[in-house]
């Protein structure tokens, strides 16, 4: 069985400052992670994902993520928080191949203060 | 290309009303799936639908609740009788044969009373 456990439901940031949004899964098999972003009335967005190539990966508007298989993370950063970053993300795993279901960590609302 | 959409955006039912829910994945995507969101709960998993049959239902809560993707195209969720532990986001996204991503709808808030 997989699972994913982000840490802290709601973080705030000041505008400017580094965004860390802290991922960590459990899986059985190599895994293929994803984040996705809920702006206000809208469905989610892929952010970025892995899929067994590069380690590190950059996603839209100015987010990447790091795997690292010893940590068993995939943490989502960015340098510098803009306003228009406020949402709630959301990381989530699948089991290796594609195709199979998502399975969600329980979603981290960003607050940015000016 | 247009993106996944759900219908309704919202719906408020009562308890044991019947309330059927949408989704129409982006045009020529083979697989289908249902999520659903709880409040205060992490998106979980109901079922996946490649093409018109169902080739994982585990999420599934109960018999109360019915997915059908007659011809492989559009799907629909019914839930009869509802209840009020059915209150929820349901999520439908697509995602094209041999492709990695899922691509996600804006989600159909209902609520049981």
């Amino acid at each position: 069985a997989q699972s994913v456990t982000q840490l802290g439901s709601h973080v705030s940031v000041s505008e400017g400052a580094l965004v860390l949004l802290r991922c960590n899964y459990s899986s059985s098999v190599p895994p293929y992670l994803f984040w996705y972003v809920q702006y206000p009335n809208q469905g989610l967005q892929l952010l970025l994902k892995y899929t067994s190539a590069a380690t590190l990966v950059k996603g839209i508007n100015g987010f990447e993520a790091e795997f690292k298989k010893s940590e068993t993370s995939f943490h989502l950063t960015k340098p510098s928080a803009h306003m228009s970053d406020a949402a709630e993300y959301f990381c989530a795993v699948t089991r290796g191949a594609a195709g199979n279901k998502l399975t969600f960590g329980g979603g981290t609302r960003v607050l940015v203060k000016p | 290309e247009a993106g996944v959409t759900q219908f309704p955006s919202h719906s408020v039912i009562e308890k044991g009303q019947t309330v059927t829910l949408r989704c129409d994945p982006i045009s020529g995507h083979d697989n289908l799936y249902w999520y659903r969101r709880v409040m205060g709960k992490e998106i979980k998993f109901l079922l996946h639908f490649v093409k018109e049959s169902k080739q994982d239902e585990s999420g599934m809560p109960n018999n109360r609740f019915l997915a059908e993707r007659t011809g492989g195209t559009y799907s629909t969720l019914k839930v009869q009788p509802a209840e009020l532990e059915d209150s929820g986001v349901y999520f439908c996204a697509s995602r094209p044969r041999g492709g990695e991503t899922q691509y996600f709808g804006p989600g159909t808030r209902l609520l049981v009373l």
